[in-house]
């Protein structure tokens, strides 16, 4: 089955500077990753998400890529902002089969 | 806010007990997913419903069940409670693009 990688587990940026996280997929049929982000006491929030055809997209802020030949994915945002600090999940599947797997996550923390 | 609604909010079970939680899904859609996220780790796919069948699942005993109403909302069964079941337990309901919304979760203690 599909394993997907998440790192790092934490980060910690200054309020305005970019925030990068990375995650990695095993499974090349997987054509489908969405990201999530996740306060406290709450459930994931999709902030973005691409399929396998496009290699970047953007909504504002926030951005992602995909590299198929390597199996990787990347968000980036910038400019962060203080309500940005939250646990940032990325996932992987086969687009309309089976659930989404997911990484570890990331705890995004904005430093003021 | 999703549109996607969990009951309860918190739970708590003995050893061996069973327990059901619902969810109802965002209108429109039609597939329901369910997912157990530990404490400090990313939710772990359970099983999905599409139309009333389930039409996938993940690495789960058969301990864990579930249904699919008429009206696309949907029940999680778990039979035989056991100390590693405590999670919080999410529902997703599924757009026609595919995407996974997510409600607020049922957070179930078992002592």
């Amino acid at each position: 089955g599909e394993n997907v990688e998440q790192h790092p587990s934490t980060l910690s940026v200054q309020e305005g500077d970019s925030a990068v996280i990375k995650c990695t997929y095993s499974d090349s049929a997987s054509n489908y990753f969405p990201w999530y982000k996740q306060e406290l006491g709450k459930g994931p929030q999709l902030i973005i998400d691409i399929r396998s055809n496009v290699g970047e997209k953007k909504d504002q802020r926030i951005a992602v890529t995909l590299n198929k030949t390597a199996k990787h994915f990347s968000l980036h945002i910038t400019e962060t902002q203080p309500e940005d600090s939250a646990v940032y999940f990325c996932a992987a599947s086969i687009e309309g089969a089976d659930g989404l797997t997911f990484g570890k996550g990331t705890h995004l923390i904005i430093q003021p | 806010e999703t549109g996607v609604t969990q009951s309860p909010t918190h739970l708590i079970k003995t050893r061996g007990q069973q327990v059901t939680l619902r969810c109802s899904s965002q209108s429109g859609h039609n597939t329901v997913s369910w997912y157990q996220q530990a404490l400090g780790q990313g939710p772990q796919f359970i099983f999905q419903y599409y139309r009333e069948e389930e039409n996938g699942r993940g690495n789960f005993p058969p301990r864990f069940s579930g249904l699919q109403f008429p009206n696309y909302s949907s029940e999680l069964n778990v039979n035989a409670l056991e100390l590693d079941d405590s999670a919080l337990y999410l529902c997703a309901s599924t757009s026609l693009f595919s995407e996974q919304y997510f409600g607020p979760g049922t957070r179930l203690t078992v002592t």
